[in-house]
């Protein structure tokens, strides 16, 4: 089944405790981006890559990182979570050169 | 930069009547137009999408239409169930760069 999928799916931490979230898709899809949806802001672009090895940074990076070593798999980690970092987050990917994009089903990250 | 303006909010309508949910965006070399279903405790799922040389696309019971003279865009949804009951995001893109904008989401509430 073509999928993307993230773990963990919930996730308590507290500030300062460096975390990863996990994305991996099956499509040899070459784009991938991280979004966080946060109530009545919708979904703001955090990193996306177009193909391994590239990365580019969205519209909220800050205190983000992220790496595409593989095609399939693009994490994102956070250094230094912090309060504010509190969201609903998605990984997505599509093939190069289309709009449609295929969303994973969510990590809820709450740092205390 | 493109800027995506969705409303309402929230919208709440009688099991059966008719939906309609607007964007309106800024770039006018945008030529892509999804709409994205999220239902609760998943990730958003494209349902439809329009592009600029298009007016209107139907799919059974939703249609997007586009006006690119006055930039906006609209989803209709007719003889509302309650499985339609969903976050629903508008975005638009151009080719040159596929990043997709994002409108903030509509909440439709479908009452029985």
């Amino acid at each position: 089944e073509a999928q993307v999928t993230q773990n963990p799916r919930y996730l308590i931490t507290v500030t300062g405790k460096k975390l990863t979230v996990t994305c991996s898709q099956n499509m040899n899809h070459e784009y991938m981006s991280w979004y966080r949806q946060d109530p009545g802001l919708g979904l703001r672009q955090i990193y996306y890559s177009m193909n391994v090895e590239v990365t580019d940074k969205g519209d909220v990076p800050e205190g983000y990182k992220v790496s595409r070593k593989e095609k399939r798999n693009f994490p994102l980690i956070l250094e230094s979570p912090s309060p504010n970092q509190t969201s609903l987050y998605f990984c997505a990917s599509s093939f190069r050169g289309e709009s449609k994009q295929y969303f994973g089903p969510g990590t809820r990250l709450t740092v205390t | 930069g493109e800027n995506v303006e969705q409303h309402p909010s929230t919208l709440s309508v009688q099991e059966g009547d008719s939906a309609v949910i607007k964007c309106t965006y800024s770039d006018s070399a945008s030529n892509y137009f999804p709409w994205y279903k999220q239902e609760l405790g998943k990730g958003p799922q494209l349902i439809i999408d329009i592009r600029s040389n298009v007016g209107e696309k139907k799919d059974q019971r939703i249609a997007v239409t586009l006006n690119k003279t006055a930039k906006h865009f609209s989803l209709h949804i007719t003889e509302t169930q309650p499985e339609d009951s969903a976050v629903y995001f508008c975005a638009a893109s151009t080719d040159s760069n596929y990043q997709l904008i994002w409108g903030a989401g509509t909440k439709l509430i479908i009452k029985p």
